[in-house]
């Protein structure tokens, strides 16, 4: 079985600082890790990805995560905190074989306040 | 990317009936998912929407409670079927979209229907 544990459901930062949001998982497999960001009343939107490749993953909206197998972590990063980055962000871990294929398993969320 | 809609974006029931949730993509896509989102809380899988066949449950999920059908590629629908106020969430369509050419290992989400039962 997989989980994923973000640690703390709020994060509050100032507008112009680094945004740290953390996130653990547990997988029997490699697993495929994916940061997504819902804005009020809206969907999900997929922020970034890592699917075995560079540890070191680049997104949108100027984030990234860094992989770290030996920490069992997936911890999203930004080096400055902007206003419309005002929102909740959700960790998951991706099923990457059999009956379960493809089945995306979320952590908690985190909601990120921007103060200006 | 996959452009994903839901029909209705919101409703308001009452208890007892029944609500018909449409998600149409513009693309075909293999795998097609439906996600519920209860109050301030995280995404739970509640199955996968196999086109052809029955869909697939997750634990604490029934076909009966949650019908979902998928006539085709583009399209599902799911039904949340003699409603409680406890099927207040909002329910999310997701899509993997490893089957179009240059995108792997990614998986897109409607915008999602707010459903309120009293």
């Amino acid at each position: 079985a997989q989980s994923v544990t973000q640690l703390g459901s709020h994060v509050s930062v100032s507008e112009g600082a680094l945004v740290l949001l953390r996130c653990n998982y547990s997988s029997s497999v490699p697993p495929y890790l994916f940061w997504y960001v819902q804005y009020p009343n809206q969907g999900l939107q997929l922020l970034l990805k890592y699917t075995s490749a560079a540890t070191l993953v680049k997104g949108i909206n100027g984030f990234e995560a860094e992989f770290k197998k030996s920490e069992t972590s997936f911890h999203l990063t930004k080096p400055s905190a902007h206003m419309s980055d005002a929102a909740e962000y959700f960790c998951a871990v991706r099923t990457a074989g059999g009956t379960s294929y493809g089945k995306l398993t979320f952590g908690q969320g985190t909601i990120l306040t921007v103060h200006p | 990317s996959a452009v994903i809609s839901q029909k209705p974006s919101r409703d308001i029931c009452q208890r007892g009936t029944s609500l018909t949730i449409q998600c149409q993509v513009d693309s075909q896509v293999t795998m097609m998912f439906w996600y519920r989102q209860q109050p301030g809380q995280s995404l739970t899988l509640i199955a996968t929407a196999n086109q052809g066949s029955e869909a697939t449950y997750e634990s604490g999920f029934v076909i009966d409670k949650f019908p979902i059908s998928r006539p085709n590629l583009t399209f599902s629908t799911l039904t949340v079927s003699n409603m409680s106020p406890e099927d207040s969430s909002i329910y999310l369509c997701s899509v993997d979209v490893s089957m179009i050419a240059g995108v792997r290992n990614e998986q897109y989400f409607g915008p999602g229907t707010r459903l309120t039962v009293t």
